[in-house]
C-alpha cells in the first residue's frame, strides 16, 4: 500500500522553542494531508486539513498562529509547534489519501511523531 | 458525518475469532462504513470498508446489516498482534473527506 512517513520519531524540546514535524507521501501526491493530535488514552483529534498551495482549514478551538502548518509541495506538509509549552505534549499523525480525488478508498497515516515539551 | 458508538473494551482468546459492533443508526445513503485500527504508539491503518455488501479481504470480514444501522467487524483467527484500538468511520468515498474518530474499541487478544 502506499506510504506516508512522518520525521522525527520522537522530539524533546524546551518550552518557548519551535518544533518541525515533516509528513511525505513517499510513492504518492497529495493533494491534501491531515494533521491529529492524540493525548494519552485519548482518540485522535483532528487539527487541520493542509492543502497544498494554499493555506490550510483548522478546526475548531485549533490555534493557527501556534500550530502553522506549510503544504508546499504534492509530497510534503509541515506542522510546526511555534514556542511549544508543556500542554503541547502529544502524539501528532498526519495521514493522506492516495490516487484523484474520484478514486481514494482508505487513507494511510504516519507513523506518528511523539513531541514532549521540557 | 453521522456518529457512531462502540463498546469501548472487548476481551478475545488467541486464534478464536473477534467479532467488534459498531452502530451507525443515523447513516446516510451514501456513507461509507470503515474499519481503522491503532496499534500502541502507532498510527492508525486501514483495515476494509463497505456500503451495503459484506466484503472481505486478507485482514477481516465486514458484515453491514441490511438496514445499515450496524456492522459488525470480524477478525476470524485473532492473534496477539491483533490486540489494538479498532475504529469505525462513517464517510463518503471518493473526495478529500477528513476521518473523525470516535473512542474505538479497545481489543485486547489474551493467549
Amino acid at each position: 500500500g502506499a506510504v506516508v512517513s512522518q520525521h522525527p520519531s520522537r522530539v524533546i524540546c524546551k518550552s518557548g522553542t519551535s518544533v518541525k514535524i515533516e509528513c511525505r507521501s513517499l510513492d504518492f501526491q497529495a493533494t491534501t494531508m491531515f494533521w491529529y493530535r492524540q493525548f494519552p488514552k485519548q482518540s485522535l483529534m483532528l487539527m487541520a486539513t493542509s492543502n497544498e498551495g494554499s493555506k490550510a482549514t483548522y478546526e475548531q478551538g485549533v490555534e493557527k498562529d501556534k500550530f502553522l502548518i506549510n503544504h508546499a509541495s504534492l509530497t510534503l506538509s509541515t506542522l510546526t509547534v511555534t514556542s511549544a509549552h508543556p500542554e503541547d505534549s502529544s502524539f501528532y499523525i498526519c495521514s493522506a489519501y492516495s490516487g484523484g480525488a474520484e478514486r481514494n478508498t482508505e487513507a494511510f497515516f504516519g507513523q506518528g511523531t511523539r513531541l514532549t515539551v521540557v | 458525518d453521522a456518529k457512531t458508538t462502540q463498546p469501548p473494551s472487548m476481551d478475545c482468546a488467541e486464534g478464536r475469532a473477534a467479532n467488534l459492533p459498531c452502530n451507525h443508526s443515523t447513516i446516510s445513503g451514501n456513507e461509507y462504513v470503515y474499519w481503522y485500527r491503532q496499534i500502541h504508539s502507532q498510527g492508525p491503518q486501514y483495515i476494509i470498508h463497505g456500503l451495503k455488501n459484506n466484503e472481505t479481504n486478507e485482514m477481516a470480514s465486514l458484515i453491514i446489516t441490511e438496514d445499515r444501522k450496524s456492522s459488525t467487524l470480524i477478525l476470524p483467527h485473532a492473534t496477539l498482534r491483533d490486540t489494538a484500538v479498532y475504529y469505525c468511520i462513517l464517510h463518503f468515498s471518493g473526495g478529500y473527506n477528513k476521518l473523525i474518530f470516535g473512542a474505538g474499541t479497545r481489543l485486547a487478544v489474551h493467549p
